[in-house]
């Protein structure tokens, strides 16, 4: 199932930048999850937020969570080239099923 | 090294010609799924399966079937490909609560 929204769609910006995309939810959630996909590979697990939790860090990564706007934010620092690829989001509900938003497309331009 | 794995990677086909699509992981997950990608479309989930004999439809399962005989494997089938099921397809795999899913590195279909 299909629950999240990202936004923006796409997202290009200068190397060194940071960049920010938001996700949006319906129902309530166990957690929150980011993923990163590399141009028709499979997607790889960046960051994990639990609902009870309100942010979190991981290298140049920071996410938050707000479950009462049902929105969370990631937020990628220092920009680089090797950053390019596709963002989704995906939430946790209380039946363990993951629920996934469209994605935001990231393009990082030297 | 904890991994799944989906064969075969690329697989173009006639329609009408029945094919498997095999998805193995390591973990030991309870938890497996199907997924379809298309452009504009995201993730969209066809089948999954909560443990072993216990599957259920996701989104978009017309025309396809899986089985969960073993808790590593999670074939998904199609009897009889038509080209809108020409897609990436990727399987996926994780233990509920509070852990990430892995991800095959997905399979792209061609049906003509």
């Amino acid at each position: 199932s299909q629950q999240g929204e990202e936004d923006p769609q796409a997202l290009s910006i200068q190397e060194g930048e940071n960049a920010t995309m938001n996700c949006s939810y319906k129902t309530s959630i166990n957690n929150l999850q980011w993923y990163r996909q590399n141009s028709g590979r499979g997607l790889v697990h960046l960051i994990l937020i639990r609902s009870n939790e309100r942010e979190k860090h991981s290298g140049r990564l920071r996410v938050t969570l707000d479950t009462s706007k049902k929105s969370s934010s990631l937020l990628i620092t220092a920009s680089r080239a090797a950053d390019t690829a596709s963002y989704f989001c995906a939430t946790e509900d209380s039946n363990y099923q993951l629920i996934w938003g469209a994605g935001t497309k990231l393009i990082i331009k030297p | 090294e904890a991994q799944v794995t989906q064969n075969p990677r690329y697989l173009i086909t006639v329609t009408g010609k029945k094919l498997t699509v095999t998805c193995s992981q390591n973990m030991n997950h309870e938890y497996m799924s199907w997924y379809r990608q298309d452009p504009g479309l995201g993730l969209r989930q066809i089948y999954y399966s909560m443990n072993v004999e216990v599957t259920d439809k996701g989104d978009v399962p017309e025309g396809y079937k899986v089985s969960r005989k073993e808790k590593r494997n999670f074939p998904l089938i199609l009897e009889s490909p038509s080209p809108n099921q020409t897609s990436l397809y990727f399987c996926a795999s994780f233990s509920p609560a509070n852990t990430e899913a892995f991800f095959g590195q997905g399979t792209r279909l061609t049906v003509v």
